[in-house]
Parts: C-alpha cells; structure tokens; sequence
C-alpha cells in the first residue's frame, strides 16, 4: 500500500535559517513519481517539484532543494535562508506509475518569523 | 498556461439544501479531473476521479450518492453536494490532468470553502 509520512507537523523558524522538511514513502512499484506542493493560507496548492523512481539526482531550483534517498525512502525539501513568505504549509505527494492518485502527506506547517 | 478555476471560491448555504461546484480546465482539455476534500489543518483527501463522457469512480468511503459528479465535458466538471450538513463543511478541491501530457500532471484550482449552517 502507498504511505506518505510527514513526522514534522509544525516548524518555526527565524527569517534567514535554513530548514528541511522531511518525507518518507512506501510504495511497493518500482516506478512511482513523488512530488511537493506548497499551500499558502489562500489554499491554492502550489505545484514545486516532480521527481519520477529512477532520478535520484538531487535538485536545486533557486533557495529550494530536494534530496532523494531510494534507499531511505525518503525525499526531503530543504529552504535555505528562508523568509517571511515561505510560510505555508507544505504537502509530500506519491503516485505510482499507471494511475493519476496522489496520496498526500499530512502535511507541515512552516512558519517563517522575522 | 494549464490554469484550473474553481467556481464558487466559497459558498454558504442551509442545511438539507444542494451546492454545487465547477472545476474548468481554462486553456487545456482535461481528460481526467480529481476532487479532494480537506478538513481544517489536515490533509486532503481524494474523493473521487472522473474521466470525460464516463461515470466517476469513488474512493472508498465516499457516498456516490451523495457527492454527485459530472464530467460532461473536457473542459467542464461539476461537483455536487445534495443534501448538505454542517459535516460537509470542507474545503473542497479539484484537479485536472492535461490530456496531451504524461499522467502524474495534474493542476489545482484554488478551491471552493464549502459552510454548511
């Protein structure tokens, strides 16, 4: 069965930090796509990254990098020097390959201070 | 490009009474569109997937009769909360999936606030 687990419910952090949040996965297919998604207190869901099974490369894409560990099962975000507006909460998404479901992480609610 | 627009972006109505909800697929055909449910502070859920012109397939749990959706066009999907209470209350989001890229592409619309009184 598919699982995504976001341990962290909440995380504050001062303008400027860095911080990860973290994402853990089951799924028994071998091809599946993993995504993050950022929803802002207006509620539309952000769209940031999409990562198929077979790319572990690591991406960075401006102040946001995301780390795949197949062999962990995890795939963690990280927010270098975060700021104000990076508040939000952030959803982990999976999909195995052959269906459009998403099955969404509990989400982490990431509160930026300044 | 690939925008999805919700319609209403929030509605309150009487208890017993029917709401209904649009998702529309602005500048691509949606071949299929997804709804979720997301109560306060939690995550969501997915209700049901509808294909174009095809009756929706409903996740466990979810009362087909009571959620009604419609999937008439490619660029059109309604959802329909007959007979609601105050437990309906949610945040009810769609998405859509451009028929013309890979599957694992789905685009949100910001939502529709659903109170039920």
């Amino acid at each position: 069965a598919q699982k995504v687990t976001q341990a962290q419910t909440e995380i504050s952090v001062v303008e400027k930090e860095d911080v990860t949040l973290d994402c853990v996965y089951e799924t028994r297919d071998t091809t599946y796509y993993l995504f993050w998604y950022k929803q802002p207190p207006s509620g539309e869901l952000v769209f940031l990254i999409r990562r198929n099974s077979f790319d572990e490369q690591n991406e960075i894409s401006g102040r946001y990098s995301w780390n795949f560990q197949k062999s962990t099962s995890s795939f963690n975000f990280t927010i270098t020097a975060s700021q104000v507006v990076d508040s939000a909460v952030y959803f982990c998404a999976l999909s195995e390959a052959g269906t459009d479901k998403l099955i969404f992480g509990t989400g982490t609610r990431l509160q930026v201070f300044p | 490009g690939a925008v999805v627009s919700q319609h209403p972006s929030w509605v309150i109505c009487k208890s017993g009474t029917s709401v209904k909800i649009e998702c529309r697929s602005l500048d691509f055909q949606a071949t299929t569109m997804f709804w979720y449910r997301q109560f306060p502070k939690q995550s969501l859920m997915l209700m049901a997937t509808s294909n174009e012109g095809s009756k929706a397939t409903y996740e466990q749990g979810v009362e087909k009769d009571k959620f009604l959706i419609n999937h008439a066009s490619l660029t059109l999907s309604t959802l329909t909360v007959t007979s609601a209470h105050p437990e309906d209350s949610s945040f009810y989001i769609c998405s859509a999936r451009d028929g013309d890229k890979g599957y694992n592409e789905q685009f949100f619309g910001p939502g529709t606030r659903l109170t039920v009184l």
